[in-house]
């Protein structure tokens, strides 16, 4: 199964800050990596498909980027509403698996 | 609107069974690769099964493929998921969810249930 490190596991930030998680894949995945947003006690939210796709409704302050077993996943301008978990996931080959995880919060 | 909508989740002992049901609604039930995800206390996300649109084709991550078995009754637009041998490792909230890429296993996760907790413990 292809494995996938994500780091940091959390971060703290500021209201209009940048903030970078990154996702190294045990093996090559090409760009079938998405991102997603978790907030406590809700289910996880696509935000990012295929690498660098912004899911329809998904503020353009989210992005991400690579190819092959290196991504990265910005927010530009943090806002309040991004405290929260992201989480990164390849879906090819199966079966899909999730990175630890990052928790974004108030520095 | 798509919905997603779990149930039959609850306090079941070590070894027994459970049956989680997930209710579709807002799009063509048939046409979409639908999932499982749980998420143990306070851990992140692991992805556990999924099922292709006529149900045909299924997969499993190894840590549940001899005791869980998902399926699917599309006349009813229902996912399903069989948690047999239960263990205290398979606490967790279970999710449901859709391929965004329609019948695909491989693909994105567009919409997801609120979730339903399974606890297994004596």
């Amino acid at each position: 199964d292809t494995q996938m490190t994500q780091s940091p596991s959390s971060l703290s930030a500021s209201v209009g800050d940048r903030v970078t998680i990154t996702c190294q894949a045990s093996e090559g995945v090409s760009n079938y990596i998405n991102w997603y947003q978790q907030q406590p006690g809700k289910a996880p939210k696509l935000l990012i498909y295929d690498a660098s796709n912004l899911e329809t409704g998904v503020p353009s302050r989210f992005s991400g980027s690579g190819s092959g077993t290196h991504f990265t996943f910005t927010i530009n301008n943090l806002q309040p509403e991004d405290f929260a978990t992201y989480y990164c996931q390849q879906y090819d080959p199966l079966p899909p698996r999730f990175g630890q995880g990052t928790r974004v919060d108030l520095k | 609107e798509v919905q997603l909508l779990e149930s039959g989740g609850g306090l079941i002992q070590p070894g027994g069974s459970l049956r989680l049901s997930c209710a579709a609604s807002g799009f063509t039930f048939r046409s979409y690769a639908v999932h499982w995800v749980r998420q143990a206390p306070g851990k992140g996300l692991e992805w556990v099964s999924g099922i292709s649109g006529s149900g045909g084709t299924t997969f499993y991550a190894g840590s549940v493929a001899d005791r869980f078995t998902i399926s699917r009754d599309n006349s009813k637009n229902t996912l399903f998921l069989q948690l047999n041998s239960l263990r205290a490792d398979d606490t967790a909230v279970y999710f449901c969810s859709r391929s965004r890429q329609g019948w695909e296993l491989r693909s994105p996760l567009d919409y997801w249930g609120q979730g339903t907790l399974v606890t297994v413990s004596s």
